[in-house]
């Protein structure tokens, strides 16, 4: 079955440092999202992609953010300065949207950003 | 706008008991409706969906949703809980339109007791 594969699975960087999160969605799908999950926290839509730009972001996903899909397959989060309070598990996700189909997503597995 | 409200962030039941999660949802208009589980460690896996065909939902692992316009809600029901039910369920709403958000509800963790 198809899935989202997401890496690195925990990264830490350090204050300030630049990170970039990297996701496989599902090959089929047009849709691009991430999400972050705070500690404790609900889950909380950060940015969502379709046709090479932005769909919708949140306001959380300020200028320090960005996203990218630099190839037919990669879909990529920027963290340009990180900060402590960035410290979170980042989930992609995907969705497909021909006619007939859901819009259920499909998550990754997360990566664990560890800001110190 | 959109939200979700789960009542009870931790519901504690026995091996075999009844399962009753909450979700209750807003939404300008007719939403799709999600049901996701978490088991610790891990991403979210959907375990069922409405998006307005039968009310009542069966998702994986036994589990059921149903979808009450009148009082909108999209609670979660399993008849005889297992152990490797413990996880933390997450309800989420969607806008009718591929591409938009879910927004989730703050999850609720089961503890299932032998």
């Amino acid at each position: 079955e198809p899935e989202v594969t997401q890496t690195p699975s925990h990264q830490v960087t350090q204050m300030g440092q630049e990170v970039i999160l990297r996701c496989v969605p599902i090959s089929n799908h047009l849709y691009f999202y991430w999400y972050r999950q705070i500690l404790g926290q609900k889950v909380e839509f950060l940015v969502s992609f379709y046709n090479n730009e932005i769909s919708e972001k949140s306001e959380i996903f300020d200028d320090q953010f960005s996203v990218e899909r630099p190839d037919g397959s990669n879909f990529t989060l920027k963290i340009r300065s990180t900060k402590l309070e960035d410290s979170a598990m980042y989930f992609c996700a995907s969705s497909g949207a021909l006619a007939g189909e859901s819009y259920e997503q499909y998550f990754g597995p997360g990566t664990r950003l560890t800001v110190t | 706008a959109q939200s979700v409200t789960q009542l009870g962030s931790h519901v504690s039941v026995s091996e075999g008991a009844l399962v009753l999660l909450r979700c209750n949802y807003s939404s300008s208009v007719p939403p799709y409706l999600f049901w996701y589980v978490q088991y610790p460690n891990q991403g979210l896996q959907l375990l069922l969906k409405y998006t307005s065909a039968a009310t009542l939902v069966k998702g994986i692992n036994g589990f059921e949703a149903e979808f009450k316009k009148s009082e909108t809600s999209f609670h979660l029901t399993k008849p005889s809980a297992h152990m490797s039910d413990a996880a933390e369920y997450f309800c989420a709403v969607n806008l009718k339109a591929a591409g938009n958000k879910l927004t989730f509800g703050g999850g609720t963790r089961v503890l299932v007791k032998p």
